[in-house]
């Protein structure tokens, strides 16, 4: 069964400091990872995602991520924190190696990131 | 929000009288899926469609219906309400079934009192 952690509930970062959102994931093949985030009242957006290739992938409002498949883990950063950034983050599994039909995504939990002026 | 609506925004029903929540998607994607999510669980997938009269079950579906007769309709339905499906319920789409990622609506916010 494919899982994601996200340990930390809530991320405090002053406001230009860089910001780290962790996750680490659990598939029996190779993964799709995803990073969503959730502004107050409203609906998930997409920041980015791992396919293939570069373990480093850049998304959107500046927001990167590494993926580091012997860590199983795929951390969120920013290298400057915006008060805007303040929202709920959330990261997010496929195995790609589970053929045919619907392809499970598994969310974690979500990580509120609270940036502090 | 990717042409997608949820209707209603919000709502509290009484506990046994059946809920019907609508999505509606402008852009005439295939896949179509319902989530709940709750404080501590993230988002727990309850329904998903491939099609029109397609669907299947996900992980929470023990209560809940769905019906899929255009493909630009998705309905959930609490057949009969309980307090355990207060909830936040998010519908999504995705363009295909291969490694994109998901588009979501903004939510509707149920109360079973």
């Amino acid at each position: 069964a494919q899982s994601v952690a996200q340990p930390e509930d809530q991320v405090n970062v002053a406001e230009g400091n860089p910001l780290t959102v962790k996750c680490t994931y659990s598939v029996s093949g190779n993964p799709y990872l995803f990073w969503y985030v959730q502004y107050p009242n409203r609906g998930l957006q997409f920041l980015l995602k791992y396919i293939t290739g570069d373990n480093l992938v850049k998304g959107s409002y500046g927001f990167e991520a590494e993926f580091n498949k012997s860590q199983t883990s795929f951390h969120l950063k920013k290298p400057s924190a915006l008060v805007s950034d303040s929202a709920l983050y959330f990261c997010a599994v496929r195995d790609i190696g589970i053929p045919g039909g619907y392809q499970k995504v598994t969310f974690g939990i979500g990580t509120k990131l609270q940036v502090i002026p | 929000d990717a042409g997608i609506t949820q209707s209603p925004r919000h709502k509290v029903t009484e506990t046994g009288t059946p809920v019907t929540l609508r999505c509606h998607q402008t852009e005439n994607h295939r896949y179509m899926y319902w989530y709940r999510q709750d404080p501590g669980h993230g988002l727990r997938l309850i329904h998903y469609s491939y099609g029109v009269k397609d669907t299947d079950k996900g992980e929470v579906s023990d209560g809940y219906s769905v019906s899929r007769s255009k493909t630009e309709d998705f309905l959930l339905t609490l057949e009969s309400a309980t307090s355990s499906q207060t909830s936040v319920y998010f519908c999504a789409i995705r363009p295909d079934r291969r490694n994109t990622e998901a588009f979501f609506g903004q939510g509707t916010r149920l109360t079973v009192v």
